[in-house]
């Protein structure tokens, strides 16, 4: 069974600009997941999603992430502009019930780098 | 407001012997209680989960412990392997059908040969 994808891996920009992430979750996953881990902290739920509709977004910086899930299935998260502080890996997870919690899959992050 | 702390960010323990980690948390009532593991450059990867009216799991090497009293999870890797280094997260639901996962900060976990 293939596992989370995510892309891309590493990336660099300059504060103010723009950057995108994209998701693809384990197939059959209802249920998609952004978080964002700093350096030396566990990870923090940004957005969580299921099927295309949100169920949780109150930990995400409206003013400036966005995050969209067409179709139910991929998934972008967007930061415009970027901030020094956005500075962090961004990990995508995605959800199957199993014995009634959801066991959670995690990609293996985006790190990005605000220069 | 709801505080998780793990008892420290590094533990060196010698190969065979046993490695016990704390989580403890505050201001929360959680349904379960689960332990992930995370390598360098890795997303965490699910090891055990253990419910609210659990005392104890077991997983091959793997124990976890939850005393809801104490406010306290602790998870036991017995006969420790060099393999078994990376990091361990724990993290709590508020319950079943809400998967808001709040996350310790980690501790990362060398086993020495």
């Amino acid at each position: 069974e293939a596992g989370v994808a995510q892309s891309p891996r590493y990336k660099i920009i300059e504060k103010r600009q723009s950057v995108a992430f994209w998701c693809n979750p384990i197939s059959g996953h209802a249920t998609l997941y952004w978080y964002q881990q700093i350096l030396g902290q566990g990870p923090k739920l940004l957005i969580q999603f299921q099927n295309n509709g949100v169920v949780d977004d109150s930990q995400l910086p409206k003013d400036r992430f966005s995050a969209e899930r067409l179709k139910g299935v991929d998934s972008t998260l967007k930061i415009q502009p970027a901030k020094l502080e956005d500075s962090a890996v961004y990990l995508c997870a995605s959800s199957l019930v199993v014995g009634g919690f959801y066991e959670q899959y995690f990609g293996p992050g985006t790190r990005l780098t605000v220069t | 407001s709801q505080k998780i702390e793990q008892n420290s960010e590094a533990l060196n323990i010698q190969e065979g012997k046993t490695a016990t980690l704390t989580c403890n948390y505050t201001n929360y009532s959680p349904a379960y209680l689960q332990w992930y593991r995370q390598d360098p450059g890795r997303g965490p990867v699910f090891l055990l989960l253990i419910r609210e009216n659990e005392k104890e799991k077991r997983k091959e090497r793997l124990k976890v412990t939850f005393d809801t009293t104490l406010k306290q999870s602790l998870f036991h890797i017995t006969a420790s392997q060099p393999a078994d280094s990376a990091t361990y997260l724990c993290a709590l639901a508020p319950n079943f059908g809400n998967e808001k996962l709040t996350f310790g900060t980690g501790t990362r976990l060398t086993i020495i040969p």
